[in-house]
C-alpha cells in the first residue's frame, strides 16, 4: 500500500539556521499539509497546500516558514531561521482530493526536529 | 477558529472491557470528524472517521457516534486488547471547504491492563 514518505528521520540544527524538511506524498494525491508534534503535546495543523499554492495557513505558519512544491513529487517545509521552541516531530500528510468520501488525511512518518 | 477538546487524558481499563473517549468542538461549520490512533514514535494512523451527515459508524470493535446538536462525538473500543494500547487523538475540520487543516483534540492516553 503507497504511503507518505519523509526525510531525513532527526535532524539536528543550530539556532538561527535555515532547514528543510521533505515529503514526497502519495502519488495521486492532490491536498498536501504539513503538522508538528512538539513533544508530549497534540498534533497541530500548519499549513495545507493545494494546486501549487498554500489554501490554508494557522497562526504558527508565520513568517519564518514556507512550502514548496519543486517537482512532480516532493512537498517541502523551509524553516529559515529555526528557534529553539521550533524543536518537533513534524509530519506531511497527504489526501486525494477534495470529494466527501476521500477526506482521510494519510500521515507520514515524521521528521524530528532538534534546535540547539 | 476550532478548538477541540477531548477527555479523558489517561484512561485504564482491564483487557476485554470497553472504553470511550469522548470530544466537543466549537466551530458548527466542522463536517469530518477522524480519529488517529498513534504509538510511540510513529505516525498518526486513521481508525475511524464520521461524517456530519451520519450519526453513528462501526467498524469491527471500534465505533464513533455523532451528536452535532451537542457537538461532541466519541469512540468506543469494546474488547480492549493489549495492542489497543497507545494514544488516540480526535480530530475535526471543514473538510471539502477549502479549510480542511485538522484541529486536534490533546490526546487520550489508553492502558490495557493485562
Amino acid at each position: 500500500e503507497p504511503e507518505v514518505t519523509q526525510t531525513p528521520s532527526h535532524q539536528v540544527t543550530q539556532m538561527g539556521q535555515e532547514v528543510i524538511l521533505r515529503c514526497v506524498p502519495i502519488s495521486n494525491h492532490l491536498y498536501f499539509y504539513w503538522y508538528r508534534q512538539i513533544l508530549g503535546q497534540k498534533v497541530e495543523f500548519l499549513v495545507s497546500f493545494y494546486n501549487n499554492e498554500i489554501s490554508e495557513k494557522s497562526e504558527i505558519f508565520d513568517d519564518q516558514f514556507s512550502v514548496e512544491r519543486p517537482d512532480g513529487s516532493n512537498f517541502t517545509l523551509k524553516i529559515r531561521s529555526t528557534k529553539l521552541e521550533d524543536s518537533a516531530m513534524y509530519f506531511c500528510a497527504s489526501r486525494v482530493s477534495s470529494a466527501p468520501s476521500t477526506d482521510t488525511q494519510y500521515f507520514g512518518p515524521g521528521t524530528r526536529l532538534t534546535v540547539l | 477558529g476550532e478548538n477541540v477538546e477531548q477527555h479523558p487524558s489517561t484512561l485504564s481499563v482491564q483487557e476485554g472491557d470497553s472504553a470511550v473517549i469522548k470530544c466537543t468542538y466549537s466551530d458548527s461549520a466542522s463536517n469530518y470528524f477522524p480519529w488517529y490512533k498513534q504509538e510511540l514514535g510513529k505516525r498518526p494512523q486513521l481508525i475511524i472517521d464520521i461524517r456530519s451527515n451520519v450519526g453513528e459508524k462501526k467498524d469491527q470493535r471500534i465505533a464513533v457516534t455523532l451528536n452535532k446538536t451537542a457537538k461532541h462525538f466519541s469512540l468506543h473500543i469494546t474488547e480492549t486488547q493489549p495492542e489497543d494500547s497507545a494514544v488516540y487523538f480526535c480530530a475535526a475540520s471543514n473538510s471539502g471547504g477549502g479549510a480542511d487543516g485538522l484541529t486536534f483534540g490533546k490526546g487520550t492516553h489508553l492502558i490495557i491492563q493485562p
